[in-house]
């Protein structure tokens, strides 16, 4: 059981995009198509904003959107906004257990 | 409306034993699979483990560092699901999540869109 790599930081400035990394092996990420991206403010919960790769829950909004190549995936925000700053976690089934990237902090310049 | 209220953390000794629970309300526990994620100070999220529905089994599974000292269990009639941990180490010092899915092919993929706000365990001397 090893957890998921991410960068662990990521800026960018309101209007732009930036895409967060998540790589894994062919026993998590690369093996199965089921992906999940979590958001957390400080002090918060974390918040599910994309699983199935690329499926987004009710009421996220469209900026948000996820991929899979291989061993990694990818989440990418478009149209940077004030509070999407945060750390965002992948997270990928792996049979019986899920393993978590480390995090990443994204700071919106 | 949907929620999870965790208790029953604290600070112990390393060694020690600590029984967490999570209330659960508006939705049917009983057919939810239920899982904890932790999260240690300034740390990333960690998958804890999950106990299915009893209808589906009722069984647990465990990350590596915990297995053989946390159990996962759960009460149908209370609605309430627990986190036994026992000889407890300092690194086990986090916020311990709740959380469940919405849907039920949520619960196959780890998918949680249901969340506690946590509790705090703290193992220190």
């Amino acid at each position: 059981q090893s957890a998921l790599t991410q960068p662990r930081s990521v800026s960018g400035s309101p209007g732009q995009s930036v895409t967060i990394s998540c790589t894994g092996t062919s026993s998590d990420v690369g093996g199965y198509n089921y992906v999940s991206w979590y958001q957390q403010h400080p002090g918060k919960a974390p918040k599910l904003m994309i699983y199935d790769v690329s499926k987004r829950p009710s009421g996220v909004p469209d900026r948000f959107s996820g991929s899979k190549s291989g061993n990694t995936a990818s989440l990418t925000i478009s149209g940077l906004q004030a509070e999407d700053e945060a750390d965002y976690y992948c997270c990928s089934y792996a049979g019986n257990y899920a393993p978590f990237g480390g995090g990443t902090k994204l700071t919106v310049l | 409306e949907v929620q999870l209220v965790e208790s029953g953390g604290g600070l112990v000794k390393p060694g020690g034993s600590l029984r967490l629970s999570c209330a659960a309300s508006g939705f049917t526990f009983n057919n939810a699979w239920m899982t904890w994620v932790r999260q240690a100070p300034g740390k990333g999220l960690e998958w804890v483990g999950r106990i299915k529905s009893k209808t589906d089994g009722g069984t647990t599974d465990y990350a590596t560092p915990v297995k053989g000292r946390f159990t996962i269990s759960r009460d149908d009639s209370k609605n309430t699901l627990y986190l036994q941990m026992n000889s407890l180490k300092t690194e086990d010092t986090a916020v311990y999540y709740c959380t469940t899915g919405s849907e039920l092919r949520f619960y196959y993929f780890y998918y949680m869109d249901v969340w506690g706000k946590g509790t705090t365990v703290t193992v220190s001397s």
